[in-house]
């Protein structure tokens, strides 16, 4: 059972544009949606995170907008770069341990 | 800045044989993850160690798979014997306070494992 779906699976954004990657969870009892980057034949980076008390998060060039009711949530980056081309994986908190559960990523192209 | 170590960076070993890696978490963090990474996928957790103590590991496949973590601090994750299927990108995370508080998980650079 899959509680972390997210989409696009890839995208391609050209320099200066926005990227929009989606994630929505089953679990209302998630408590913590993290966004990673990772690189090639690198771990996984954390890169925002938020709580469901906030529907909004910004850091720099990147936010996460977070809406409770529909149990989803979204990282949007601005002015893209091709820097920023990564796989980036949202995830979700919860359990007695406070355990992560990943989404299956999304594979980001920035071209120049 | 602080990093969650791993060897080795690469493994390639044949089916059957038995394979070990290492981690060392970021000094002081009391939490230590193991995930399995299979390409195109999301990390899952394997087994999670609160100090020497194990918290979590229904996902890890007990017949093959043992993983310790003696004096709570470095950790080592070990296949006997491998299959085909294991072949994946066994990440070590580790994060503090514990299993409470912000709990970022800080993950190593991974291990590669390919199995022929």
């Amino acid at each position: 059972q899959q509680q972390v779906k997210q989409s696009p699976q890839s995208l391609i954004v050209q320099k200066g544009g926005i990227s929009i990657i989606n994630c929505a969870y089953e679990n209302t009892a998630f408590d913590y949606f993290p966004w990673y980057q990772q690189f090639p034949g690198k771990g996984p980076a954390l890169l925002i995170a938020i709580r469901p008390d906030v529907s909004e998060k910004k850091e720099g060039r990147f936010t996460i907008s977070f809406n409770k009711s529909a149990k989803q949530f979204s990282l949007h980056i601005m002015d893209s770069q091709p820097g920023d081309s990564a796989t980036y994986f949202c995830a979700a908190r919860g359990g007695s341990n406070y355990k992560l559960t990943f989404g299956k990523g999304t594979l980001l192209t920035v071209n120049p | 800045e602080a990093e969650v170590a791993q060897s080795p960076r690469y493994k390639i070993t044949e089916k059957s044989q038995a394979v070990a890696f290492w981690c060392d978490p970021i000094s002081g963090h009391a939490t230590l993850y193991w995930y399995r990474q299979i390409l195109g996928q999301g990390p899952e957790l394997l087994v999670q160690f609160q100090d020497e103590s194990v918290v979590d590991d229904s996902q890890l496949p007990k017949d093959r798979f043992s993983a310790e973590r003696l004096k709570g601090v470095d950790s080592t994750l070990k296949i006997q014997p491998a299959e085909l299927g294991d072949s994946a990108m066994y990440l070590c995370a580790s994060s503090w306070p514990g299993t409470s508080g912000g709990n970022e998980q800080f993950f190593g650079p991974g291990t590669r494992l390919t199995v022929l």
